[in-house]
């Protein structure tokens, strides 16, 4: 069955520096999602995106969706706390209903 | 606020006991997902409906059912508790319910002692 996986598992950054967290899907997928999740909260739905290659920005997080749409990467600059959490993506493969969210990348921001 | 709601917030409950887990998606979302978190773990989704009917199935156990009603609220029943049950479990809801974002709920969190 479909597989995402997100490496690596954790991160410990100092406040400033940038981070970056990667999802593989062992499937072509029709779209991809980052969702943050808060320490003690729910996941909440950062962007959603379609087309092959694309490339999103939210003020210092740049989101990419590979060429193939099998890969993609949540890229933060220059961390602060408030980042702090966990950042899972998801997708369903294409033609399927079932989004699979990857394990999810844990960020920790030292002040 | 997600616009989904869950209740009970809390559970505590004995091993081999039944328990239900109640959703209102967001206003107008017809798909409604389960998902069961693991202290520290990711998501595993369990079941999506869409407008009352089941969409697709995860890893859910036989011991677990689900149901989404005609007002849409859905509810999660968790049979023959067992220790490794205890967890967040989240509800979510989106429109259209295919490839659209999903909206969760602040949770149920189950513990089976």
């Amino acid at each position: 069955g479909q597989q995402v996986m997100q490496i690596p598992q954790y991160q410990h950054v100092q406040e400033g520096e940038d981070f970056t967290t990667y999802c593989n899907s062992s499937t072509t997928l029709s779209n991809i999602q980052w969702y943050k999740q808060r320490p003690g909260g729910h996941p909440v739905f950062l962007i959603q995106l379609v087309k092959s290659g694309e490339v999103k920005k939210q003020k210092r997080l740049t989101f990419q969706f590979g060429e193939a749409k099998k890969n993609s990467s949540l890229h933060i600059t220059a961390t602060q706390t408030t980042d702090v959490g966990t950042y899972f993506c998801a997708g369903p493969p294409s033609g399927g209903f079932k989004t699979i969210f990857g394990a999810g990348t844990r960020l920790f921001v030292k002040a | 606020d997600s616009g989904v709601t869950q209740t009970p917030k809390h559970l505590i409950t004995a091993t081999g006991q039944r328990v239900t887990l109640r959703c209102s998606p967001r206003s107008g979302d017809l798909s409604v997902y389960w998902y069961q978190q693991s202290l520290d773990q990711g998501l595993q989704f369990l079941i999506q409906y869409y407008n009352g009917e089941e969409r697709a199935k995860g890893n859910i156990l036989e011991r677990f059912s689900a149901q989404q009603f005609p007002d849409l609220h859905s509810e999660l029943n968790l049979s023959s508790l067992e220790l490794g049950d205890s967890a967040l479990y989240f509800c979510a809801s989106s429109d259209r319910g295919l490839y659209n974002e999903q909206f969760f709920g602040p949770g149920t969190r189950l513990t089976v002692l």
